[in-house]
């Protein structure tokens, strides 16, 4: 049974980076596509970018400038990073697994990250 | 790109059913077969229910049922039961390297 589990900071200060990792255990990395999902509090989801096994990348317009998405196959992983976080980017963050053309099936436990002064 | 559209709550009685719509564009719901459904309980990780508009992966029940016409996609949930209660946000591919959801609907179960 595939399992995704995350990790990384869940305070930052205005301006700093922010940096999370994805482990994948229980299955294989190559073959998928890996994205990453936030969901600021009480509000709804919104896709944020994503990596295939191979190294390609996809981002969402509005956020490509800030955001890099990243794997390492030999470990099973993909990041997340981040740059120049304003309050706006306080929420829970998730990876997931993108499954059947257009869905996500298998989510991380997910991660809060707070950016606060 | 705009979150697609969903109605904020739905509810009814146990043993009812329940529809939830999901509004997008022709550059979003219109244009592609690739529409999907997740359940999310509070302070947990959504879950995937529907894919590619109308499939079910496996061990989610048949009471759970996706269609779509036009630019509009909707869940159904049949025989509701008390912990069909939870958060529902649709998700459409929407093209230029994008994925779009829903803005959530809580379905309450009277």
């Amino acid at each position: 049974q595939v399992q995704l589990q995350q990790w990384g900071a869940g305070l930052l200060k205005p301006s700093e980076t922010l940096s999370l990792t994805c482990a994948v255990y229980g299955g294989s990395f190559s073959g998928y596509y890996w994205s990453w999902i936030r969901q600021p509090p009480g509000k709804g989801l919104e896709w944020i970018g994503e990596i295939y096994h191979s190294g390609g990348t996809k981002y969402k317009p509005s956020l490509k400038s800030r955001v890099t998405i990243s794997g390492d196959t030999s470990k099973n992983q993909f990041s997340l990073k981040l740059r120049s976080v304003t309050a706006a980017d306080t929420a829970v963050y998730y990876c997931a697994r993108g499954g059947e053309p257009g869905s996500f099936d298998i989510w991380g436990q997910g991660t809060m990250v707070t950016v606060s002064s | 790109q705009s979150a697609l559209t969903q109605p904020p709550s739905a509810s009814g009685s146990p043993g009812q059913s329940v529809t939830i719509s999901c509004t997008g564009t022709s550059s979003d719901i219109g244009g592609y077969n690739y529409v999907s459904w997740y359940q999310q309980h509070p302070g947990k990780a959504p879950k995937l229910m529907i894919f590619e508009v109308s499939k079910r992966p496996s061990g989610v029940p048949d009471r759970f049922s996706g269609s779509k016409s036009g630019n509009t996609a909707s869940l159904t949930v049949s025989g509701l039961q008390a912990e069909d209660e939870a958060d529902y946000y649709c998700s459409s591919h929407g093209g230029s390297n994008n994925y779009v959801f829903g803005s959530g609907t809580k379905v309450t179960v009277l």
